[in-house]
């Protein structure tokens, strides 16, 4: 089955910067990747997402990247802000509409 | 999106109780998941809910101890039997909805914050 890798497992960075959370899945039959975002005491929460069509997908402060040759994607957040600070998680959906979440990663943005 | 709720929000229980979790979802969804998150924890699938056949369960998770029932297109319910203090975890419904876009697009719910006691 799908296995989902994600590091850094913490990433605290200063309001302001940017912060890359990096993702590796195992099937090369997966073609959705989704970032939730699950903020304390919340539900995940659908952030961005890319199809395996596509190299790379821009909403305002939040991007991500694929690359399906390495079988790794990534989430990027520039001009991080105290709300930013949260857990995300990637996932990997394959064509038996099974999600595979990684591990997460809690971001602390500092003020 | 879709519109999901879970009841209850919160319940603690005793060991060796029984729970059943409701999830409604606001318009008609082929699959919904039920998922374990344990503290501090990523998620995890315990089954997917087909309405009008068994539910799939994942590796690891049996029916006897997640009974699930799906007795109509927006709505599902899971058990957590026999509970002991290992069961404490947060569980959350998930639905796949299409997008006007057309792209398949996986919601989740509140979420059931369990602790046995």
């Amino acid at each position: 089955g799908e296995n989902v890798e994600q590091h850094p497992s913490t990433l605290s960075v200063q309001e302001g910067d940017s912060a890359v959370i990096k993702c590796t899945y195992s099937d090369s039959a997966s073609n959705y990747f989704p970032w939730y975002k699950q903020e304390l005491g919340k539900r995940p929460q659908l952030i961005i997402d890319i199809r395996s069509n596509v190299g790379e997908k821009k909403d305002q402060r939040i991007a991500v990247t694929l690359n399906k040759t390495a079988k790794h994607f990534s989430l990027h957040i520039t001009e991080t802000q105290p709300e930013d600070s949260a857990v995300y998680f990637c996932a990997a959906h394959n064509a038996g509409n099974m999600l595979t979440f990684g591990g997460g990663t809690r971001l602390m943005v500092k003020p | 999106s879709a519109v999901i709720s879970q009841k209850p929000s919160r319940d603690i229980c005793q060991r060796g109780t029984s729970l059943t979790i409701q999830c409604q979802v606001d318009s008609q969804v082929t699959m919904m998941f039920w998922y374990r998150q344990q503290p501090g924890q990523s998620l995890t699938l315990i089954a997917t809910a087909n309405q009008g056949s068994e539910a799939t369960y994942e590796s690891g998770f049996v029916i006897d101890k997640f009974p699930i029932s799906r007795p109509n297109l927006t709505f599902s319910t899971l058990t957590v039997s026999n509970m002991s203090p290992e069961d404490s975890s947060i569980y959350l419904c998930s639905v796949v909805r299409r997008t006007s876009g057309g792209a398949d697009t996986q919601y989740f719910g509140p979420g059931t914050r369990l602790t046995v006691l």
